[in-house]
C-alpha cells in the first residue's frame, strides 16, 4: 500500500516570505499522480497543484511551485510570497490510476503579519 | 454551481445515538468517497463507490455503514455512536474511479459523540 508522510506538523513564516512543505511517499508504481491540497478555516479541500509522475518538469500553478524528486520519492510544495490567505492546513496526497486517493498527515502554514 | 454538498454542517450526539451523513453531488460523477479527518492523522478513507450499484470498503470501515441512493447521492451512517467516532467527515466525488485529477469535495461536516 502507499503511504504519504509530511515531517512537519506545523510551520509559521512572515508574510512575503517564500516557505517550502515537505513530503515523501512509499510505492514500487512508475506512473502516479501527486497533489497538494490546501484547507483553510473554512474546511473546504482546494486543490493547489497536481503533479503527474512520468513528467519531469516541475508544475507551477502562480506562487505555488513543486519540487519533484522522483528517485527521492519526494514532492514538496513551495510557496513564494507568501500572503495572510495562504494560512491553512497543506495536505499532500498520492494517487496511481484506479486507487484511491491517500493522504499525508498535513501541515499546519500559519503566515505571519 | 455547488458541486459536493454535505449535511448537516456540525451535530453532536450521545455514546449509542444513530446518525446518518448526507452527501449529494451535481457534477454527474460516477465516484463518491467518505473520508474522515483527525488531528496528526490526515484524511482516512472510509467507504467508496466506485459507481452507482456499488460500495466499498475503504481504510477504516468499521461502525460504519454506506448506500449510494443514486448516482447523485451516496450518505454514510452511524449506527451506534461512539466517542472515537468524533471527528470531520468529508465527502468527495470524481467523475470515474479510474481518474487521474483528484477529488471534489465538500465543506464537511464536524461530528462530537459525548
Amino acid at each position: 500500500a502507499q503511504t504519504v508522510t509530511q515531517s512537519q506538523p506545523e510551520m509559521s513564516v512572515q508574510e512575503a516570505e517564500t516557505v517550502t512543505l515537505s513530503c515523501t511517499y512509499d510505492t514500487s508504481e512508475n506512473n502516479y499522480y501527486l497533489f497538494w491540497y490546501k484547507q483553510p478555516p473554512s474546511r473546504q479541500m482546494i486543490l493547489v497543484i497536481r503533479q503527474e509522475a512520468y513528467k519531469q518538469q516541475n508544475a507551477t500553478e502562480n506562487r505555488f511551485s513543486v519540487n519533484f524528486q522522483k528517485a527521492a520519492k519526494s514532492f514538496s510544495l513551495k510557496i513564494s510570497d507568501s500572503q495572510l490567505g495562504d494560512t491553512a492546513m497543506y495536505f499532500c496526497a498520492f494517487m496511481k490510476g484506479a486507487q484511491k486517493l491517500v493522504f499525508g498527515q498535513g501541515t499546519r502554514l500559519t503566515i505571519n503579519p | 454551481n455547488a458541486g459536493v454538498t454535505q449535511t448537516p454542517k456540525f451535530q453532536v450526539l450521545k455514546t449509542g445515538q444513530s446518525m446518518t451523513l448526507q452527501c449529494a453531488q451535481d457534477m454527474n460523477h460516477n465516484s463518491m468517497y467518505w473520508y474522515r479527518q483527525d488531528p496528526g492523522m490526515g484524511l482516512r478513507l472510509i467507504y467508496y463507490s466506485a459507481s452507482e450499484g456499488t460500495t466499498d470498503k475503504g481504510e477504516v470501515p468499521n461502525g460504519y455503514n454506506v448506500s449510494r441512493l443514486n448516482k447523485r447521492e451516496f450518505s454514510l451512517r452511524l449506527e451506534s455512536a461512539a466517542p472515537s467516532q468524533t471527528s470531520v467527515y468529508f465527502c468527495a466525488s470524481s467523475e470515474n474511479f479510474v481518474n487521474t485529477y483528484g477529488y471534489t469535495f465538500g465543506s464537511g461536516t464536524r461530528l462530537t459523540v459525548v
